[in-house]
């Protein structure tokens, strides 16, 4: 019964391909997030949505484009993969958007050959 | 983060001591603060929070100061443990719940 899910927690694809990363959360929250963490763990946010709308989209190529189905699952796609998207992906939610603690997935460890 | 400057970078305490932890924030409209822990291959975890309104903030043997006058946090952690290594982040939250990040302290409890 994890609380933010993510799968798969390690993805290894070549340049040029394709690639989706998948979360759910059980808690009910309403706001969910897309980080990523490069290899200094230098955190920095990708995406947000609060009940399915976009509502925080940082300057990241789009390539990556974000798709929430529900509240509940946030789904990171990625177009084209390049060798400097090698990273880990976290997925996390908050009760609602503003002044509320995170709760983080796992992370993903996307490495780009 | 370019809005958080976090230090030291890296922390060595002997299992017992205390760490402090310090960061300085810039937006002086942000009112929440949170704190977390990473162990390795892990995601990050909530430890502790404050928001504007406080200055002082206790939980188990983890104590975040905020002082908003010069923008300073500071986690300290008393009585470490082995345990108690791990990257801790602070962070500060704007009105849309966007967190920016410091860049992390990276913890060494040694026996």
């Amino acid at each position: 019964d994890t609380a933010v899910s993510q799968t798969p927690k390690y993805l290894v694809t070549q340049m040029g391909n394709d690639k989706s990363i998948k979360c759910e959360q059980n808690l009910g929250h309403d706001t969910m997030y897309w980080y990523k963490q490069d290899s200094k763990k230098f955190l920095k946010i990708m995406f947000s949505y609060n009940n399915k709308e976009l509502i925080i989209n940082e300057t990241v190529p789009n390539r990556f484009s974000p798709k929430s189905p529900d509240k509940a699952h946030l789904n990171l796609h990625i177009n084209s993969l390049e060798l400097g998207d090698s990273a880990v992906y976290f997925c996390a939610s908050s009760l609602d958007r503003g002044n509320y603690g995170y709760t983080f997935g796992s992370g993903t460890r996307l490495t780009v050959v | 983060g370019e809005n958080v400057e976090q230090h030291p970078s890296t922390l060595s305490v002997q299992e017992g001591d205390s760490a402090v932890i310090k960061c300085t924030y810039s937006d002086s409209a942000s009112n929440y603060f949170p704190w977390y822990k990473q162990e390795l291959g892990k995601g990050p975890q909530l430890i502790i929070d404050i928001r504007s309104n406080m200055d002082k903030r206790q939980g188990q043997r983890v104590t975040v100061l905020l002082n908003k006058t010069v923008k300073h946090l500071s986690l300290q952690i008393a009585a470490t443990q082995p345990g108690d290594s791990a990257v801790y982040f602070c962070a500060e939250s704007d009105s849309w719940g966007k967190l920016q990040f410091g860049a992390g302290t990276q913890v060494v409890v040694t026996p």
